[in-house]
């Protein structure tokens, strides 16, 4: 298994430029995340999903869209990039444990993006 | 979810036990605590969780209090590479799995 894989590694943008960070995980599990941690702080939830065609907005959706088409997918769209969107961006899944409702979220290796 | 104080920062020796503690005081009945950990800007990597219980698995042990209002993950021997920022996160069974992330603890294990 990959995991969750993530595309690009980098990336400087413009601002008013877009761009597409893209997401997948080999696990089959129904939730994704996308999140964002800026320097010396937490991370921050985008937007989620709950499984193939349902998507919600969490803590800081403002200036990000997301689908989700497939189960392995979770792209995560920038329409007019900003300053305020420079950070790293983690997309995550998890699946609910049977035993116990639980859930583990497994991340991928981050995107690290520069708006200028 | 409930909120979570965590100290900013704490030092081990390596090859001793690491003791990260959390406080969780206004949990309630349904909710998990989870711990997380990254390591350099790395995508965070899950470690454990318990609800009531005391929890062990490859990596650390969970122990959670009676009350529930606190609890104390450890590392029993810490090495270098457990060098990392430790998050304590409480979370409930109908959150979706959506974490909320504080400061948390950063560890730093020396020689």
């Amino acid at each position: 298994n990959a995991g969750v894989t993530q595309t690009p590694k980098f990336r400087i943008l413009k601002i008013g430029q877009s761009m597409t960070l893209q997401c997948t995980q080999d696990m089959n599990h129904n939730y994704m995340y996308w999140y964002r941690q800026d320097p010396g702080m937490g991370l921050k939830l985008i937007y989620y999903s709950v499984g193939a065609g349902i998507t919600d907005k969490g803590e800081v959706p403002n200036g990000y869209n997301v689908s989700r088409s497939t189960t392995e997918d979770f792209p995560l769209r920038l329409e007019l990039a900003a300053p305020s969107q420079t950070s790293v961006y983690f997309c995550a899944s998890s699946y609910i444990a049977r035993s116990d409702s639980s859930y583990e979220q497994y991340f991928g290796p981050g995107t690290r993006l520069t708006v200028t | 979810d409930a909120k979570t104080t965590q100290p900013p920062s704490m030092d081990c020796a390596e090859g001793r036990a690491a003791n990260l503690p959390c406080n969780h005081s206004t949990i309630s009945g349904n909710e998990y605590v989870y711990w997380y950990r990254q390591i350099h800007s790395q995508g965070p990597q899950y470690i454990i969780h318990g609800l009531k219980n005391n929890e062990t698995n490859e990596m650390a042990s969970l122990i959670i209090t009676e009350d529930r209002k606190s609890s104390t993950l450890i590392l029993p021997h810490a090495t270098l590479r457990d060098t990392a920022v430790y998050y304590c996160i409480v979370l409930g069974g109908t959150s979706y799995g959506k974490l909320t992330f504080g400061q948390g603890t950063i560890l730093t294990v020396h020689p």
